[in-house]
């Protein structure tokens, strides 16, 4: 059974509306992490979380807001969603950081 | 901070073959490697993980080589066959971060 899962797996947003991103892990996992990958790059980390309740800033946190209400869930939300925040989002996790991160499906999310 | 530059971008071996990817990084307190597989649509899936104290792990077709004095990583795929065909990452962490560095990233194509 998939251990990181995603939800939506697919989104299509006006822009300038709110859209959230979900992810729930079973491997008791302590950090969990959002990235985007851009097509054809890599992966960029938005932000990420150690502990339930708190969460930390990643490279490109600018227009993204995270939410950790437990230790298996961890949203991305987009309070105004715009064009260039069209990407795919993955969501991760593990056990400590800088150890193997456990990756989800992925989300593609479409800004019009 | 710690940088990742991985090479090539695009390779393309024919089916039989080797593929070679390399990553180099500048931190040389870095402790922990890895190479992660993402076929098309999908999520990152962790091929291997090496820890400093190893110059020479394999797997299933997979040669993983740390080079500590030139702060190299390299993966090696022997007799590639058309399930190779993906996009290939490493990442590293330890040292001065605790969290994952990523490459950029090579598009590895099996031609027939």
């Amino acid at each position: 059974e998939a251990a990181v899962t995603q939800s939506p797996r697919s989104k299509v947003a006006v822009t300038g509306g709110k859209v959230t991103l979900s992810c729930h892990q079973t491997n008791n996992h302590d950090y969990m992490y959002w990235y985007r990958q851009d097509t054809g790059h890599g992966l960029r980390l938005i932000h990420y979380s150690y502990v339930a309740d708190s969460t930390e800033k990643g490279d490109i946190p600018d227009g993204y807001k995270a939410s950790r209400p437990s230790q298996e869930n961890f949203s991305l939300i987009l309070e105004l969603a715009s064009l260039s925040q069209t990407a795919v989002y993955f969501c991760a996790s593990s056990g400590l950081g800088g150890q193997e991160q456990y990756f989800g499906p992925g989300t593609r999310l479409t800004v019009l | 901070g710690e940088q990742v530059e991985q090479r090539p971008p695009h390779l393309s071996v024919r089916e039989g073959d080797s593929a070679f990817i390399i990553c180099t990084y500048t931190d040389s307190a870095t402790a922990y490697f890895y190479w992660y597989k993402q076929e098309p649509g999908a999520g990152l899936q962790l091929l291997m993980s090496v820890f400093s104290n190893v110059d020479r792990k394999e797997e299933q077709g997979l040669t993983v080589l740390l080079n500590k004095k030139d702060k190299r990583l390299s993966l090696n795929l022997t007799a590639a066959h058309p399930g190779d065909s993906a996009v290939y990452f490493c990442a590293v962490s330890g040292g001065s971060n605790y969290q994952l560095i990523w490459g950029s990233g090579t598009k590895l194509i099996i031609k027939p």
